[in-house]
């Protein structure tokens, strides 16, 4: 079954306490990004990444890190996290043509406290 | 830059009611529209998309026209149950900005009631 798989679902963390969301998807794409959704702002683009070590910052990527040494896989990292940073987060990813829709994987909910 | 603005929720509709949801977009170029639904607990997932002007896209029911002239893509269903309860995306993707940058809406949650 195609598929983008994130984990963990639910993390509840303390400030300044380093964690990473793991993403993993199995379609061959190219293209995969990370979002966050908050109440009345939508999804917001953190970073993104057009192949294997090709990665830029989109809309709001303070305080994220990103890589992309294989293809499937493109975690998330935020090396010092901030309550500010507590969001619902989403990976994406598409294929390469401009009308390739995006597969999201069920989202990471994490708490900052 | 590019923006997606999308009518404010929540949208609450009786079973079978006639469903409108508003889309309008500010890209230059020619993007490609798409709109996504978010069952809760769930990531988004494509509902219909449409790459030009005057397409139609359409799916499960649902139903959105392209309309350049007057850069809109409103959603709309004849006759909506109670599982199409959900948040309902619009978004735009593959202007001269390239097929990366997507720009989402805020967001319509619909609510139908039996």
């Amino acid at each position: 079954e195609a598929q983008v798989t994130q984990n963990p679902r639910y993390l509840i963390t303390v400030t300044g306490k380093k964690l990473t969301v793991t993403c993993s998807q199995n379609m061959n794409h190219e293209y995969m990004s990370w979002y966050r959704q908050d109440p009345g702002l939508g999804l917001r683009q953190i970073y993104y990444s057009m192949n294997v070590e090709v990665t830029d910052k989109g809309d709001v990527p303070e305080g994220y890190k990103v890589s992309r040494k294989e293809k499937r896989n493109f975690p998330l990292i935020l090396e010092s996290p901030s309550p500010n940073q507590t969001s619902l987060y989403f990976c994406a990813s598409s294929g390469t043509a401009n009308n390739s829709p995006l597969h999201f994987g069920n989202g990471t909910r994490l708490t900052v406290t | 830059g590019n923006s997606v603005t999308q009518m404010e929720g929540p949208v609450t509709l009786s079973e079978e009611a006639f469903l409108t949801i508003n889309c309008t977009y500010t890209a230059t170029g020619y993007p490609s529209l798409f709109w996504y639904v978010q069952y809760p607990g769930e990531g988004l997932q494509l509902l219909l998309k449409a790459t030009k002007a005057d397409d139609k896209g359409s799916n499960k029911g649902f139903e959105a026209t392209y309309r350049k002239e007057t850069t809109s893509f409103h959603l709309e269903k004849g006759s909506v149950q109670v599982s199409d309860s959900a948040v309902y995306f619009c978004a735009l993707s593959g202007d001269s900005g390239g097929y990366q940058k997507v720009t989402f809406g805020t967001g319509t949650k619909l609510q139908v009631i039996p």
